[in-house]
């Protein structure tokens, strides 16, 4: 069955720190990749996504991930963390199957931003 | 920039009433969703829809919820007896356009929260 694990349930770093989001898939192909952000209280935005092609998609606010056909995964990176950036994390897999082209969620990431 | 709107963005309800939750998806896309995110847990898919018709539902997705696109703008989810485990963000999304069917990405509304007392 087609799954996402996001292993991390929370994760605290430091404003101006690195960071890393860990997701992984389980599909029989390769599937649509999406990570979303959601701050306390809004809907979904999307950061980036992966359809096919170069492995390292950038997304918006400074965010870009990278897929690993290997690793079946697709974690989510920024060199910088911005206070602002605080919020849940989600990553997402799409399926082309017929008419539907549903999102299956990982059970997200919390990031907390230390000053 | 396009983006979906809902309506309302909280309901509350009693057990046993029913409630419509609205909203317009970007309106040159094709196709449409629905899904909810209790308290504190993922977000889970409920139903898609395409071509005036379900093309997928989960298990979530019982005889107590209807969808409905009536006039060619607004998509509508129905829950006609709610339960109190009913309460969640309900989201809305749309993706695809004629030109550009296999566009994957989906863009989500604001979400509705429904609580059920």
């Amino acid at each position: 069955a087609q799954s996402v694990t996001q292993p991390d349930i929370h994760i605290t770093v430091s404003e101006g720190a690195s960071l890393e989001l860990r997701c992984n898939y389980s599909y029989g192909a390769t599937p649509y990749l999406f990570w979303y952000v959601q701050s306390p209280g809004q809907g979904l935005q999307l950061l980036l996504k992966y359809f096919s092609g170069d492995t390292l998609v950038q997304g918006i606010k400074g965010f870009e991930a990278e897929f690993k056909r290997s690793q079946s995964s697709f974690n989510l990176r920024k060199p910088s963390v911005h206070w602002s950036d605080a919020a849940e994390y989600f990553c997402a897999v799409g399926f082309n199957s017929g008419n539907t082209g549903k999102l299956i969620f990982g059970q997200g990431t919390t990031l907390q931003v230390k000053p | 920039e396009p983006e979906v709107t809902q309506t309302p963005s909280h309901q509350v309800t009693q057990m046993g009433q029913e409630v419509i939750l609205r909203c317009v998806p970007i309106s040159n896309h094709l196709y449409f969703y629905w899904y909810r995110q209790i308290l504190g847990q993922k977000v889970e898919f409920l139903v898609s829809f395409y071509n005036n018709e379900i093309s997928e539902k989960s298990e979530i997705f019982d005889d107590q919820f209807s969808v409905e696109r009536p006039d060619g703008s607004n998509f509508t989810l129905k829950i006609r007896s709610t339960k109190l485990e009913d309460s969640a963000m309900y989201f809305c999304a749309s993706r695809g356009t004629v030109l550009n069917p296999l566009l994957y990405e989906q863009y989500f509304g604001p979400g509705t929260r429904l609580t059920v007392t």
